[in-house]
């Protein structure tokens, strides 16, 4: 079965610095991959996906993700943090079970960026 | 404006008290779908729909219907709420259900609580 894990509930970045929200998957098959971001009593926002090509990718609001297959890993990343980044960030992959277009996340990281 | 439009955007109900949460896409899409956030689980996803009066359950569907009269409105009832239920629920279209790369795009989240 596939599977999302981001082992952090909580990231805390001092703004300025860089920021990594680290994601893992577990798939058959080549993963598709996509990063949403929570802010406050909002929806979910897309913030990038990798489906092919290029193992980093760029996103919405500077955000940028580095897929490695080796380590299956898709990690988010930022150079510089906001404070404004500070939300709730889901890691996802495209389930290709049944052939449908099924979303599997992960439980979210906090990111909170202090002044 | 491209959306997807949940209603309402919160709501506090009696156990057994029959309610529904509206969803509607101005976009055009064939792939609608619930979803219930729990802290520490992310998003699990309740029915979805692939295309008009095609609808199917996902990963948590016990207590919930759907419907798929119209290609734009994917309503989720709950038709004898318990307290269990209690969640953040989302709404979610993409352009299609299969063989698909392309994000989805979510409500703005409905909160519910059972009492």
């Amino acid at each position: 079965a596939q599977s999302v894990a981001q082992p952090e509930d909580q990231v805390n970045v001092a703004e300025g610095n860089p920021l990594t929200v680290k994601c893992t998957y577990s798939v058959s098959g080549n993963p598709y991959l996509f990063w949403y971001v929570q802010y406050p009593n909002r929806g979910l926002q897309f913030l990038l996906k990798y489906i092919t090509g290029d193992n980093l990718v760029k996103g919405s609001y500077g955000f940028e993700a580095e897929f490695n297959k080796s380590q299956t890993s898709f990690h988010l990343k930022k150079p510089s943090a906001l404070v404004s980044d500070s939300a709730l960030y889901f890691c996802a992959v495209r389930d290709i079970a049944g052939g449908y277009n099924k979303l599997i996340f992960g439980a979210g990281t906090r990111l909170a960026v202090h002044p | 404006e491209a959306q997807v439009t949940q209603n309402p955007r919160y709501l506090i109900t009696v156990t057994g008290k029959k309610l529904t949460v509206t969803c509607s896409q101005n976009m055009n899409h064939e792939y609608m779908s619930w979803y219930r956030q729990d802290p520490g689980l992310g998003l699990r996803q309740i029915y979805y729909s692939m295309n008009v009066e095609v609808t199917d359950k996902g990963d948590v569907p016990e207590g919930y219907k759907v419907s798929r009269k119209e290609k734009r409105n994917f309503p989720l009832i709950l038709e004898s709420p318990s307290p269990n239920q209690t969640s953040l629920y989302f709404c979610a279209s993409s352009l299609r259900g299969r063989n698909s790369n392309t994000e989805a795009f979510f409500g703005q989240g409905t909160r519910l609580t059972v009492v």
